[in-house]
Formats: C-alpha cells, sequence, structure tokens
C-alpha cells in the first residue's frame, strides 16, 4: 500500500514566523511531488510541485526534497493569516497522473 | 482560460434517489479524476480516467457508484441508490500537459452532496 504521511496538526505559527509542514512518502518510484492548499469549503489549490532534490522557491514558498529519506518539506516565510489552511502533500504513483494525497496538514497563524 | 467545472454545487436528496454529478475538465487535458472528501476519511480517489478510458475504479466504494466519460469534455458520477453515508464533497480534477508537469492535477469547486 502506497502511503503518504503527514502530521495532521494544527500547527500553530505566529504571523511573520516560517511555518515548516512535513511529508514523508513510501513509494521509492516517485518522481514528482505537491503541495496544495485547501481552504475551509474550498477545493485544494496547486502551491507548487517539485522533481529534483534540493530546493525550489516561489514567493515565500519553498519546497524541499529529499529522495534518499523519502521526505518533501514545505516552509512558508513570513506567514501570514491568509495562509491558514489545510495543506495536502500529494506524490505521483504509477503512470496516468495518479497522485497519491496526504491527510492534510492543517496550518493556523495567529497575529 | 476556464478552470475544471463542476454541477451541481450543492444537491440535497433523500436516501434511495439516484443522484448524478457532472464535470467538465479542463481543455486538452486527457485525465481525469473523481474523488470524495470527508471529514473522517479524508481525501479518497474514487475512479479516473486516460484518455476517456477508465484505468483504475478500485476506490468505488461500492456497485452503486458508476462513472462514465464519454468524451473528452464530459464524465459522470452516478450514485445509485443513495444513502446517506453517501454525503460528502464530491471533486474532479483533470491533468495534463501543462505549466511543465504531466501530473499537476487541477481541481473543480466541488459538489457538496447531502442525502438525508
Amino acid at each position: 500500500q502506497k502511503e503518504v504521511e503527514q502530521n495532521s496538526g494544527p500547527l500553530s505559527v505566529p504571523e511573520g514566523a516560517i511555518a515548516s509542514l512535513n511529508c514523508t512518502y513510501s513509494d521509492r518510484g516517485s518522481q514528482s511531488f505537491f503541495w496544495y492548499r485547501q481552504y475551509s469549503g474550498k477545493s485544494p489549490e496547486l502551491i507548487m510541485f517539485i522533481y529534483s532534490n534540493g530546493d525550489k522557491e516561489d514567493g515565500r514558498f519553498t519546497a524541499q526534497l529529499n529522495k534518499a529519506s523519502q521526505y518533501v518539506s514545505l516552509l512558508i516565510r513570513d506567514s501570514q493569516p491568509s495562509d491558514s489552511a489545510t495543506y495536502l502533500c500529494a506524490v505521483n504513483s504509477g503512470g496516468y497522473n495518479k497522485l497519491i494525497f496526504g491527510a492534510g496538514t492543517r496550518l493556523a497563524v495567529h497575529p | 482560460d476556464a478552470g475544471v467545472i463542476q454541477s451541481p454545487r450543492h444537491e440535497v436528496t433523500e436516501m434511495g434517489q439516484e443522484v448524478t454529478l457532472r464535470c467538465k475538465p479542463i481543455s486538452g487535458h486527457n485525465s481525469l479524476f473523481w474523488y470524495r472528501q470527508t471529514m473522517m476519511r479524508g481525501l479518497e480517489l474514487l475512479i479516473y480516467f486516460n484518455n476517456n478510458v477508465p484505468i483504475d475504479d478500485s476506490g468505488m466504494p461500492e456497485d452503486r457508484f458508476s462513472a462514465k466519460m464519454p468524451n473528452a469534455s464530459f464524465s459522470t458520477l452516478k450514485i445509485q441508490p443513495s444513502e446517506p453515508r453517501d454525503s460528502a464533497v464530491y471533486f474532479c480534477a483533470s491533468s495534463g500537459r501543462t505549466s511543465g508537469s504531466v501530473n499537476t492535477q487541477y481541481f473543480g469547486p466541488g459538489t457538496r452532496l447531502t442525502v438525508l
């Protein structure tokens, strides 16, 4: 059973701090990794994806990938209350663009 | 460019009734996915299609659930007969060769189903 594990949270951080969200996956064959954000009552929306080991930055967001450790993380710098949401980690599985989603980590940024 | 379109956005029905959910994927995408999301079980993949062909329906909970994709622009998910435990938000997502990542899935707004 291929799995993606995330801490359910809530992860509470003060405004302006760095929020660190983590994800582990079981399928060593996975090649692409995604972070989605889901606001309450809304659909998941893509934040960023990463293929290669190392870091990928996009604005206040940085995705980090370590394939040897089967570990993906998302850092949010200068966290804002508007970042409060559930963050879903997803990993490709097999062909046909199928993704396996984690259960999500709820982030709460307080003023 | 329009995103994934789902209808209806909300559906309230009584136990035993047939429910049909509809999805129009992003033009040019060749993969389509149906998910169900509940607080207890999170986001569950029900079935997915590639080039209009069902690839894996192992996530469909029971024979009461069926899905079709008659063409590249349209898919349906049908529940017959519906039961209260089917109450959930149902998402459709599509993916294709866009934004440098063929695996990226884009989600529709979802259909919130309530079965009384």
